[in-house]
């Protein structure tokens, strides 16, 4: 049973405003992953990290940024919402790098921004 | 190229009935995992079933199967005795060494169960 939790759920939010959507496991897994996805479509990797103090960029380029200060928690912020950023957000979380790992994923916040 | 193809962006199944959904893969690497994952109507990604390339049994869990036919590179699903509930998006991905561990992921089929 994967323990991994998102908040918000929804967001409904104006052009310009900063936010931060919160992904938090208690599976002390060492890697999280932040996706994108539009409704109906693949996923896009966005930011990953290995550990503590560990970030990286994914394959689509976003105008996000993450930081994982706690093994447990890995938030992501947007310092001026545009329209372009409505979506949903998936976070995952997966044991370091071995192909036979399964990422697990919480509900998703889903992004509306006016 | 794609890594991961999924050619049913849609499927009407009728309850009760076995339904494979179609996934092929394109890889060098000699090891690598093949994940299977639903998300329902809320969003949320659940796992269903992994294939490892070195496993020689196709993996089983519960009414999921994966056809897996390493020479063909394809990693079909089986769902037996489809539900309502099955109803859903299906997405196949895949994880190689070369790729770092990240999953490479495919467009996914939307799955429809008929009363």
């Amino acid at each position: 049973e994967a323990d991994i939790y998102q908040t918000p759920r929804y967001l409904v939010i104006g052009t310009g405003k900063k936010i931060t959507l919160e992904c938090s496991q208690t599976m002390g897994h060492d890697k999280m992953y932040w996706y994108q996805q539009d409704p109906g479509m693949e996923l896009h990797l966005i930011h990953y990290s290995y550990g503590v103090n560990s970030t990286e960029k994914g394959d689509l380029s976003s105008e996000s940024t993450v930081s994982r200060i706690r093994t447990e928690h890995f938030p992501l912020t947007l310092e001026s919402a545009r329209p372009s950023h409505t979506s949903q957000y998936l976070c995952a979380s997966s044991v370091m790098g071995v192909v036979t790992d399964t990422q697990y994923f919480g509900p998703g916040t889903r992004l509306t921004v006016l | 190229a794609q890594k991961i193809t999924q050619t049913q962006p849609g499927m009407f199944v009728q309850e009760k009935e076995a339904v494979t959904l179609d996934c092929t893969y394109d890889t060098s690497d000699p090891s690598y995992g093949l994940f299977w994952y639903k998300q329902p109507s809320s969003g949320e990604m659940i796992f269903l079933i992994y294939q490892g390339s070195y496993d020689q049994q196709n993996a089983t869990e519960g009414r999921y199967s994966l056809n897996f036919q390493k020479a063909r590179k394809s990693a079909n699903l089986v769902i037996s005795a489809s539900q309502l509930g099955d109803s859903a998006m299906y997405f196949c991905a895949m994880r190689e060494e070369d790729s770092n561990y990240q999953l490479i992921w495919g467009a996914g089929t939307k799955l429809i169960i008929k009363p």
